[in-house]
């Protein structure tokens, strides 16, 4: 069956270092993947694209890699920062005509 | 401003009461979709739609209907609500149309209990 796992365990990291969340994936094809912060109670918010023939994006502190022989997309924040504490989803294109599939998020905690 | 807006933002209503959440975006987007959103069950698709008069079901389309009848406006329509549909929605859309890779954007989202 099709998964898209994102750890379920939230992440505790101390201010300054660099957070990295998994995101794997199981008989999906995707020709991208998306990257969204969402906060409590609001709705996602677009980071970063990485198209299938991208193994490597970067925006300010945010790095993503794309391996689609693993199946598995990287996602780093650098430099880490209390306002970086959120739940990350990764998504992607899963169906062949955009329909985006979401992972159920990884929680990321940035300790002052 | 570049939005989605969502209406209402909170509503607690009764099994069987028929009710409408209204998703509007100021985007010209061609591409509008309905989520919801569940503990443990993370984001899932209801219902999309690529353009004005076409609409397509999710993953969890049963109990809802939509409507694409302007660009702007795609309204998520439950005839008969049922407990079960308790949830946090979320309208999103993108531009480019079938075929692009861009963005979604997301609602600020409906939290709806239905008792």
């Amino acid at each position: 069956s099709q998964k898209i796992e994102q750890n379920s365990e939230a992440l505790n990291i101390q201010e300054g270092k660099t957070a990295t969340l998994t995101c794997n994936y199981t008989n999906y094809s995707p020709a991208y993947l998306q990257w969204y912060r969402q906060d409590p109670g609001r709705g996602p918010v677009f980071l970063l694209l990485i198209r299938e023939n991208e193994k490597e994006k970067r925006k300010e502190r945010l790095k993503v890699t794309f391996d689609t022989t693993l199946k598995q997309s990287l996602f780093h924040i650098t430099a880490s920062q209390p306002a970086d504490s959120a739940t990350y989803l990764c998504a992607l294109d899963g169906y062949g005509n955009n329909r985006l599939a979401f992972g159920k998020g990884n929680q990321v905690v940035v300790i002052p | 401003e570049a939005q989605v807006t969502q209406n209402p933002r909170y509503l607690i209503t009764v099994t069987g009461k028929k009710l409408t959440v209204t998703c509007s975006q100021n985007m010209n987007h061609e591409y509008m979709s309905w989520y919801r959103q569940d503990p443990g069950l993370g984001l899932r698709q209801i219902y999309y739609s690529m353009n004005v008069e076409v609409t397509d079901k999710g993953d969890v389309p049963e109990g809802y209907k939509v409507s694409r009848k302007e660009k702007r406006n795609f309204p998520l329509i439950l005839e008969s609500p049922s407990p079960n549909q308790t949830s946090l929605y979320f309208c999103a859309s993108k531009g480019g149309g079938g075929g692009s890779y861009n963005e979604q954007f997301f609602g600020p989202g409906t939290r709806l209990t239905v008792l």
